[in-house]
């Protein structure tokens, strides 16, 4: 089946640094991939989504400078969240689909801790 | 945005017992998806189901389109503890880039 891999599953780090988490297809051409955070037993938030080679369309009220999103290629996407602070605290999850129409698949998540 | 609900939010049965959950909207949907999450790992799809009326089956779960494609349903016969996480509909809307997702249902099993 589609695997997704989301690399790196955990982070610790200290308030002010950058962290970039990358988001990888293995199998199959990612037209479109998918950032959420997640919260503590709260459903998926969609913060962007991303078309390869395009810019990413953000979700009203995510900071897109805050956030930045890079799909360079049709097997991976990066997400780099800037200046991280403790509130960017939270568990990161990808996801990338083929065609408009196909499920989505996810990568295991980055579970992002800002000290 | 589009509105997802689904139900119920958490559930807390014996093993061996049968599940129903739901997911209902007031749009028009053109695919359903269904995944189940285990704690600190992404979902994972079980279902998918493309067309209104459709049931499909995946070992014990069961899932269908409704007739409306307003709404769909999973179930779980003779749940078993592994089946413990919480479990997330989504759903396409045609013309839209994304699915839409529920709020989840967190299902405990009691050995």
């Amino acid at each position: 089946g589609a695997v997704v891999s989301q690399h790196p599953s955990w982070v610790i780090c200290k308030s002010g640094t950058s962290v970039k988490i990358e988001c990888r297809s293995l199998d199959f051409q990612a037209t479109t991939m998918f950032w959420y955070r997640q919260f503590p037993k709260q459903s998926l938030m969609l913060m962007a989504t991303s078309n390869e080679g395009s810019k990413a369309t953000y979700e009203q009220g995510v900071e897109k400078d805050k956030f930045l999103i890079n799909h360079a290629s049709l097997t991976l996407s990066t997400l780099t969240v800037t200046s991280a602070h403790p509130e960017d605290s939270s568990f990161y999850i990808c996801s990338a689909r083929g065609r408009w129409n196909q499920p989505q698949h996810f990568g295991d998540g980055t579970r992002l801790s800002i000290l | 945005g589009q509105q997802l609900n689904q139900s119920p939010q958490s559930m807390f049965i014996q093993e061996g017992e049968d599940v129903s959950m739901n997911c209902t909207s007031s749009s028009i949907f053109n695919t359903w998806l269904w995944y189940k999450q285990d704690p600190g790992e992404g979902p994972v799809l079980l279902i998918a189901l493309y067309k209104a009326g459709e049931l499909t089956s995946n070992g014990r779960l069961t899932a269908q389109f409704g007739i409306t494609r307003k709404d769909s349903f999973l179930n779980i016969s003779a749940s078993i503890p592994s089946d413990v996480g919480i479990y997330f509909c989504a759903g396409l809307i045609y013309n839209f880039n994304k699915f839409y997702f529920g709020s989840g249902t967190k299902l405990n099993v009691k050995p």
